[in-house]
């Protein structure tokens, strides 16, 4: 069975710190990868993901990732955070020809302090 | 553009009710996905449809559970015999036709709080 591991439950980090986040998965066939936030008092919206070809991928607002095979792993990282980019972050498989349904990871809570 | 909508946004009902909740997808979005986020367990997928309908239920928790969805657009997730374990918020996705890889949209979400 396929199955997402987020190894933060929760990350505290000051403003202008860089943060990683740990995502591992297990699956014994091809998948893809994602990264979802969901903003306090917001509904869950993608961030990122990886289908193929490059292994890091980047988001629009700083944040990246990189598809580590050997490793099983997607970890997201970013720089700098903001104060705005508190928020909980979960990352999520779907399997080639699975009609597309998200497996999730237990979520990890950002929180930004100034 | 609308994005996905579900009513109610809060549901409290007594342990025996069944309750019923709706999801609006984005219009022209072919697949449909329910899952379940509660504190225990995370987000679990429940059911998915693709059109009017349902390759995979395989989420579903009990057969007190039931989903359907009509003219390819709205559905609704039907609960029987409410149990508290069934307190969570319950939050529908849309995704356009080209792929499995396509972005899912998510709803804002029902809470449901089963006393």
């Amino acid at each position: 069975a396929q199955s997402v591991t987020q190894l933060d439950s929760q990350v505290p980090v000051f403003e202008e710190a860089p943060v990683e986040l740990r995502c591992n998965y297990s699956s014994s066939v091809s998948v893809y990868l994602f990264w979802y936030v969901q903003y306090p008092n917001q509904g869950l919206q993608l961030l990122l993901k990886y289908l193929s070809g490059s292994t890091l991928v980047e988001s629009i607002n700083g944040f990246e990732a990189e598809f580590n095979k050997s490793q099983t792993s997607f970890h997201l990282r970013k720089p700098s955070v903001h104060i705005s980019d508190t928020a909980e972050y979960f990352c999520a498989v779907t399997l080639y020809n699975q009609g597309g349904k998200l497996i999730f990871g237990q979520g990890t809570e950002l929180s930004v302090k100034p | 553009g609308a994005g996905v909508s579900q009513s109610p946004s809060n549901k409290v009902t007594e342990k025996g009710k069944d309750v019923e909740l709706r999801c609006d997808p984005i219009s022209g979005h072919t697949a449909l996905y329910w899952y379940r986020q509660s504190l225990g367990q995370g987000l679990e997928f429940l059911i998915y449809f693709q059109g009017n309908s349902a390759p995979d239920k395989s989420g579903l928790p009990s057969d007190r559970f039931s989903a359907e969805r009509t003219g390819g657009s709205v559905s609704t997730l039907t609960i029987q015999r409410t149990q508290q374990e069934d307190s969570a918020v319950y939050l529908c996705a849309s995704s356009p036709p080209g792929g499995t890889y396509n972005e899912q949209f998510f709803g804002p979400g029902t809470r449901l709080t089963v006393l």
